[in-house]
């Protein structure tokens, strides 16, 4: 079946280290994006990326980065720039250019907690 | 200016009963697609229904139907005949042209169906 893996589900990250966190898809969609959820929060855009070797910061990119170097990987670092990251990361991925109709496909999430 | 708002923070139902969970939102794009996500504990995101902005009539998907007002901007999620593992948190988000067609997500109403 297709559809997105996030790994791990939960990981710790000590102080000053710089973690990353997985997205792979199989859905053969062009774009994919990373989201961030705080508790009892909505979601913020951190990257997104429409294209192999090409991607966007979105509104709270910093202390992040991201690389996309094959469709099916998207994979988050999140370095110890980033001064408060524990919180829930979403990935997701969409048909890009195919107007407003489609929605986004996402991942269970990976639940990150620094230690 | 907020692109989407939930007023309701949370919401309690009794089983059986009908509920309606409100989204207003802010475009200036003629052509855009509202859509509504649940996220239980778990936190997967799962989608439930979307309504383009050229539709002439309302979107259901089985007890999910959305009431699309469009001169108010609203599209309020109605779930008829709720159960008892709809408690979850919902979110309504928008997509459109000028934002590139990113899902910009609103701050999420977490609802509680009573037995």
């Amino acid at each position: 079946d297709g559809g997105i893996t996030q790994s791990p589900k939960y990981l710790f990250r000590k102080e000053g280290q710089n973690v990353t966190l997985s997205c792979e898809q199989n859905l053969n969609h062009d774009a994919m994006y990373w989201y961030r959820q705080d508790p009892g929060q909505g979601l913020r855009l951190i990257y997104y990326s429409q294209i192999v070797n090409d991607f966007q910061k979105g509104d709270i990119a910093e202390g992040y980065s991201v690389s996309r170097e094959k469709k099916e990987s998207f994979p988050l670092t999140v370095t110890s720039a980033q001064k408060n990251p524990t919180a829930f990361y979403l990935c997701a991925s969409s048909i890009p250019g195919a107007g407003e109709v489609y929605g986004y496909t996402f991942g269970s999430g990976t639940r990150l907690t620094v230690v | 200016a907020q692109k989407i708002t939930q007023t309701q923070p949370g919401m309690f139902v009794q089983e059986k009963e009908a509920v309606t969970l409100d989204c207003t939102y802010d475009t200036s794009d003629p052509s855009y697609g509202l859509f509504w996500y649940k996220q239980p504990s778990s936190g997967e995101m799962i989608f439930l229904i979307y309504q383009g902005s050229y539709d002439q009539q309302n979107a259901t998907e089985g007890r999910y139907s959305l009431n699309f007002q469009k001169a108010r901007k609203s599209a309020n999620l109605v779930i008829s005949a709720s159960q008892l593992g709809d408690s979850a948190m919902y979110f309504c988000a928008m997509r459109e042209p000028s934002s590139a067609r990113q899902l910009t997500f609103g701050s999420g109403t977490q609802l509680t169906v009573l037995p």
